[in-house]
């Protein structure tokens, strides 16, 4: 199963609003209602931001939001903030019983 | 919510077995309401699903992995291990445990995570 793919880098100023992409296939993203989205700081794990598309997990401010179209999912930070500065990972579900991760993305604020 | 602990040894040498075991706290790991999954990420790459395992021992693994892991859980000792045979330089990466809710298609809790170098 191949990864997901992700820009390298995004970046923008503060209070600035940001969209990341996942791009996969209709075997994973566009077949279920399954993306999840992660924020990574360095040498930190993986904390979940974003599940089933556009959910987020009770603690997780209200400027991060996920949706879908097509074969394609997306992460938008609304209000950038210099602590959202991170890597981001999206995953999802596949027609083969398995999980499969995105690239990652690496978010700049300037 | 559960906490998870890595532990294993942070060097191994090529051809050999990589083993790591996930200690589970503040909770039941065969409480039957999640999936025990390990996740690599080698250095300044991404996250890469290894494989997971429910309480009653269904297993499921990434298919560029299937021949050379073992997941295996261990309901008395409260942990669940990887086994990974034949390691190469590629293997190397930090290591993490999760928990995925059964039911659900996310990872909510991980553990620290624990490197993982291959090297003679």
């Amino acid at each position: 199963q191949s990864a997901l793919t992700q820009p390298a880098s995004v970046s923008g100023s503060p209070g600035q609003s940001i969209t990341i992409s996942c791009t996969g296939t209709s075997s994973d993203v566009g077949g279920y209602h399954s993306v999840s989205w992660y924020q990574q700081h360095p040498g930190k794990a993986p904390k979940l931001m974003i599940f089933d598309v556009s959910n987020r997990p009770s603690g997780v401010s209200n400027r991060f939001s996920g949706s879908k179209s097509g074969n394609t999912a997306s992460l938008t930070i609304s209000g950038l903030q210099a602590e959202d500065e991170a890597d981001y990972s999206c995953s999802s579900y596949t027609s083969s019983n398995t999980y499969v991760f995105g690239s990652g993305t690496k978010v700049t604020v300037l | 919510q559960v906490q998870l602990q890595e532990s294993g040894p942070g060097l191994v040498k090529p051809s050999e077995t990589l083993s790591l075991t996930c200690s589970v706290s503040g909770g039941s790991v065969n409480s039957g309401i999640y999936y025990w999954t390990w996740i690599r990420q080698p250095p300044g790459k991404g996250l890469e699903w290894i494989g997971d395992i429910s309480d009653s021992g269904n297993t499921n693994h990434n298919p560029s992995l299937k021949s050379r892991v073992t997941i295996s859980i261990d309901t008395s000792k409260s942990q669940f291990s990887l086994k990974l045979r034949s390691v190469t330089a590629a293997d190397t990466a930090m290591y993490f445990c999760a928990s995925r809710d059964f039911g659900e298609f996310n990872f909510d809790n991980w553990g620290q995570g624990t490197l993982v170098t291959v090297s003679s």
